[in-house]
């Protein structure tokens, strides 16, 4: 059973540009939970999403950011206009269920902006 | 709000030693579920150990242990026979369920040090 995936491993935007960040849960898994790690900082909850559904996006910046997770396909965790302080690691997390108490993590994505 | 507190930014020990990363958490609630987080350079957060608040045993997975204190909300990883291969940063974190929602909390995390 394959792990969590993410990518691009590393993505690298211009000032402005729009980022979108893909993940795949593992096969069986419909919870999906996005974080984000700054430099020198542990990591952030940004959102939590069931298939078709978003059920708690209140770490998620207001504006420029947005997430979904499909019926079909993976997770997209989307920046528009990113800005240097948008710069950290984004990592993605899945599970089976509430039931279920541990995340599995993917590797992360490190978002670079210039 | 859920917090955790990892009071210590740095720790280091001596191969084959044994040391210990302190966590403490604030919460209301009375069931939940603690991690001590592994990452290593390459970034992959891999879970070490987890703990039950409803159980009493401490956690044990091989040379890891932890030493939970309920009533005091602390949650301290102790290494047994320190390793090279243990270095990392280690982060404490919290699973709540509150307001219909799950998500982990995260300490800011301690950078293991293991010399030779």
């Amino acid at each position: 059973n394959a792990g969590v995936m993410q990518n691009p491993r590393h993505l690298v935007r211009r000032r402005g540009q729009e980022a979108r960040l893909r993940c795949s849960p593992m096969k069986g898994h419909s919870h999906v939970y996005w974080y984000r790690q700054l430099p020198e900082e542990g990591l952030k909850f940004m959102v939590y999403l069931q298939k078709e559904n978003i059920i708690d996006e209140s770490g998620m910046p207001k504006e420029r950011f947005s997430a979904e997770f499909p019926k079909e396909g993976p997770s997209i965790l989307r920046i528009q206009q990113v800005v240097r302080g948008d710069s950290a690691a984004y990592f993605c997390a899945s599970s089976p269920g509430v039931s279920s108490y541990e995340q599995y993590f993917g590797p992360g994505t490190r978002l670079t902006v210039t | 709000a859920q917090t955790v507190t990892q009071s210590q930014p740095e720790m280091s020990v001596q191969e084959a030693e044994t040391v210990t990363l302190s966590c403490t958490y604030d919460t209301s609630e009375s069931d939940y579920y603690l991690f001590w987080y592994k990452q290593p350079p390459s970034r992959q957060m891999i879970l070490v150990i987890r703990q039950e608040a409803y159980k009493q045993q401490n956690a044990t997975e091989n040379r890891f242990s932890v030493n939970f204190q309920k009533a005091a909300k602390s949650f301290s990883l102790k290494i047994s026979d320190s390793q090279l291969g243990d270095a990392a940063m280690y982060f404490c974190a919290y699973r709540t369920l509150r307001g219909g929602s799950e998500k982990l909390v995260f300490g800011k995390g301690t950078k293991l040090t293991v010399n030779p």
